[in-house]
Order: structure tokens, then C-alpha cells, then sequence
């Protein structure tokens, strides 16, 4: 079985740049989330969507911010314009449904703003 | 919401078994711990959870004190793929959302 999928692996951009995310969760899995993760620190919930519905996102900045998943599968998380503090690694994980106990991460992606 | 405290890193020799501490203090009654590891330039993988009972599966064993204020997460023979952060979690809400804290970064040495 497929885990969960993520590109790019890596991303170098200039600041004030757009930039985008993509993920493709485990077939079958209802619920999908975006994390945050800076260097030392653990993962920051963005957003979390059940099917194609954002339930959660308040902690994502939607000054610059924007995520969708269309038809509940594969999801795009974007930025713009991305700043020099957006430089961190980019995770989305999926679960079967909200109260599931396990959460399967892709390996997200690293984005440097320079 | 019930917050985890750990120490922030740990060593063990390979062979060994790793115990892993975790204080809930504040944890309620129905709250379950949760264990997930992260090894370096890889996404989280969920270990284990628990309520009250001890757990055991094919990856480690979680030891949760009577009172429920601590537990401890224990990899039986620990080998070098195992050095990792450990993260010990106690989600909140309906929808189990996890909050994570730094955890404990894990180095097995050989």
C-alpha cells in the first residue's frame, strides 16, 4: 500500500515568489492535514480537512495562505508571497477519519525562502 | 488540555532497552497517551497509544502509571535506527487533534 505522498522533496525560492504544495493521502483516508515544522520544534497544525471540507484551519495565515482539496483527495497547499520566516518543512498527513488514532505522515517538504 | 512534559534528549547504548519518560500530570480521565517518533529528514510514524492498561505491539511497550500522570515508552533492544525524536502526545478534542511538543531526541550508540 502507497503512503502518503508529497512533492517537491525540496523547494528554494526568492522571497516575495509564490510557491505550491502537493499531497496525494492513503486511498480511502477521509480526513487529510497540512503541519508546519520548524527546525527543533515539533509539527504546527495548518489546516485539516474532512473530505473536501476545511474544519480546521484556524491557524492558518490567510494573509498568504491558501489550501484546497478538490474532490477530497489530493490536496494543494500554496503561498503567496512567501517570506524569509516561511522557510520550514511542509507536512501533510491523512487518517482514515478525525477520531482515528493514527495519523500517517508523507515526508514532506523543505522550503527555503532566500 | 492536558500538557506533556519530557527531556529534551537521552542516550542509549544499542542492545539496550530505552526508556522513554512522559509527565501528563494534568491528563484526564478518558484522555489517551499517544506515541510517535520522528527519524531525521522523515515524517512522524505513530508507535503506540494508551488509556490506563499497559500496551504492547511489535514496536515498543507504553507503561502508564495507576494514576495516570506519567508513562513511560519503552523500546525493548534498541538498534541504531531507532535514534529518532520520540514525541508523547495527548490529543484534545473530539477529533484527537495532536498537539506536539519538542520530545525527546533519542541517540543509540553502538
Amino acid at each position: 500500500e502507497a503512503g502518503v505522498v508529497q512533492s517537491p522533496r525540496y523547494k528554494i525560492i526568492e522571497k516575495k515568489q509564490p510557491v505550491a504544495f502537493w499531497c496525494n493521502p492513503i486511498s480511502g483516508h477521509n480526513t487529510l492535514y497540512w503541519y508546519l515544522q520548524n527546525l527543533g520544534q515539533g509539527p504546527e497544525l495548518l489546516i485539516r480537512y474532512e473530505n473536501e471540507e476545511a474544519v480546521d484551519d484556524s491557524q492558518l495565515p490567510k494573509d498568504r495562505f491558501s489550501a484546497e482539496r478538490l474532490k477530497g483527495v489530493d490536496s494543494t497547499l500554496k503561498i503567496q508571497p512567501a517570506e524569509l520566516g516561511d522557510s520550514a518543512v511542509y507536512l501533510c498527513a491523512s487518517s482514515l477519519g478525525p477520531g482515528a488514532y493514527e495519523q500517517f505522515f508523507g515526508p514532506g517538504t523543505r522550503l527555503t525562502v532566500l | 488540555d492536558a500538557k506533556t512534559t519530557q527531556p529534551p534528549s537521552m542516550d542509549c547504548a544499542e542492545g539496550r532497552a530505552a526508556n522513554l519518560p512522559c509527565n501528563h500530570s494534568t491528563i484526564s480521565g478518558n484522555e489517551y497517551v499517544y506515541w510517535y517518533r520522528q527519524i531525521h529528514s522523515q515524517g512522524p510514524q505513530y508507535i503506540i497509544h494508551g488509556l490506563k492498561n499497559n500496551e504492547t505491539n511489535e514496536m515498543a511497550s507504553l507503561i502508564i502509571t495507576e494514576d495516570r500522570k506519567s508513562s513511560t515508552l519503552i523500546l525493548p533492544h534498541a538498534t541504531l535506527r531507532d535514534t529518532a525524536v520520540y514525541y508523547c502526545i495527548v490529543p484534545i478534542g473530539s477529533n484527537y487533534q495532536l498537539i506536539w511538543g519538542a520530545g525527546t531526541k533519542l541517540i543509540i550508540k553502538p
